[in-house]
This record gives structure tokens, C-alpha cells and sequence, in this order.
């Protein structure tokens, strides 16, 4: 069974820009959540998905925003990206909603901006 | 306000001996605890977890201690083995499932 997929790996954009992140959930699951890691912060919550509706949200600013589709596949934008955006940007799958249930996570894709 | 704290950012435990991470959580609304581990260049895989209703939880090397008086829990490794060097993130979800919490993460060397 395939993994949780994440592209691209890595990205560098440059400040003002937008930027795209797609997560690809495992087979069969249909949640998907999105991290932002960064050495100084750890592991924060962005949003998650669930059968296509945003059910939990973190606390980032409303140029983070996501989507997904009917397929569970994720994509997260970025939109007039600052400094401090620079991370890697992790996608968990899940097979059900709620966060209490394991997680898988994907590789991430890392993200610097200059 | 940091919701779920590691205070220790980094361990060294001599292989075959116990590594004890600590996790401290300051809302009594979380009800369920997950460690994750997490190598270089890869996302966090999930290690084991904790429901609010027990103490412990065992599996294989991995023992989780939930202590809710206190609002700690730690995750023993017995015995350490070198692969075990990883960060170790602590989590906690509140009873609604609306709020999950990552700690820090404490930076794990097991050295041969």
C-alpha cells in the first residue's frame, strides 16, 4: 500500500509569491491535516480535511488555505509568502476524522523562501 | 502560551540503557496523548498512545506513563538501541477532537 504522498519535495519561491503544496492521503483514507515545522516552533496545526470540507483549523493567518478534492488528494496555498514561512510543510492522513486516531505522515515538502 | 511542553530539547542515553522523554500539558480538556518519532528528512511516524482513561500503555520497548493529577506523561525506551535517535514529539488532543497540541520535541541520541 502506498504512503502518503507529498510534491513537490522541495520548493524555493521568493517573498510575495504564491505557492501550491498537493498531499496525496493513503488509499481509503479521508482526512487529511497539514503541519508547519519549523526549529523554532515545532510541529503546528493547520487545518484538516474530511470528505472534502475543512473540519479543524489551526491558527495561522488566512493566507493559508486549503482544499481538497473528491479523490481525498490535499493541496495547501500559500499566498504573499513572507520569510517566516520558510518550513517543511508535513501532510498526515487518516483513515477517519478526529484527530485521536494514528496518523501516517508524508514527507514532507520543504519550503524556503527568499 | 505553549499548551503541551517538552522541556528537555535534547537526551543522550548510553544504548541498553532507559531513555525517559517527558511531557508536561496544561489543558485539563485533553484526553488523548500520541508519541511520534522523527528521523532526518522524513515525516513523524506514530509511535504509541495514551487514552485519558489509563496510566499505561505498553508496546514492545515503548512504555507510556500518564500521570493526569499532575498533567505529565513520559515515554520510557527499554532497552535504548542507536536506530532509536530521532525527535520525539509529544501530542495531545482534547475530548472533542477540535484541538490538537504538539510539543517541541526532545532530540534523542542513543549512543553504542
Amino acid at each position: 500500500k502506498a504512503g502518503v504522498t507529498q510534491t513537490p519535495r522541495y520548493l524555493i519561491k521568493t517573498r510575495g509569491q504564491q505557492v501550491t503544496l498537493s498531499c496525496s492521503p493513503i488509499s481509503g483514507h479521508r482526512s487529511v491535516s497539514w503541519y508547519q515545522q519549523t526549529p523554532g516552533q515545532g510541529l503546528q496545526f493547520l487545518f484538516e480535511y474530511f470528505s472534502e470540507t475543512q473540519r479543524n483549523k489551526g491558527n495561522f493567518p488566512g493566507r493559508f488555505s486549503g482544499r481538497q478534492f473528491s479523490n481525498s488528494r490535499s493541496e495547501m496555498n500559500v499566498s504573499t509568502l513572507e520569510l517566516g514561512d520558510s518550513a517543511l510543510y508535513l501532510c498526515a492522513s487518516s483513515l477517519l476524522t478526529g484527530t485521536n486516531t494514528e496518523a501516517f505522515f508524508g514527507q514532507g515538502t520543504r519550503l524556503t523562501v527568499v | 502560551d505553549q499548551q503541551v511542553k517538552q522541556n528537555s530539547p535534547s537526551l543522550s542515553v548510553q544504548e541498553g540503557r532507559i531513555s525517559i522523554l517527558n511531557c508536561d500539558y496544561t489543558n485539563s480538556m485533553f484526553d488523548y496523548f500520541l508519541w511520534y518519532k522523527k528521523y532526518p528528512a522524513e515525516g513523524p511516524t506514530f509511535l504509541i498512545s495514551i487514552s485519558s482513561i489509563k496510566d499505561k500503555n505498553e508496546d514492545g520497548r515503548f512504555t507510556v506513563f500518564l500521570n493526569k493529577s499532575a498533567k505529565h506523561l513520559s515515554l520510557h525506551i527499554v532497552p535504548s538501541q542507536p536506530g532509536d535517535s530521532a525527535v520525539y514529539f509529544c501530542a495531545a488532543v482534547d475530548n472533542y477532537g477540535q484541538n490538537f497540541v504538539f510539543g517541541p520535541g526532545t532530540r534523542l541520541s542513543v549512543l553504542p
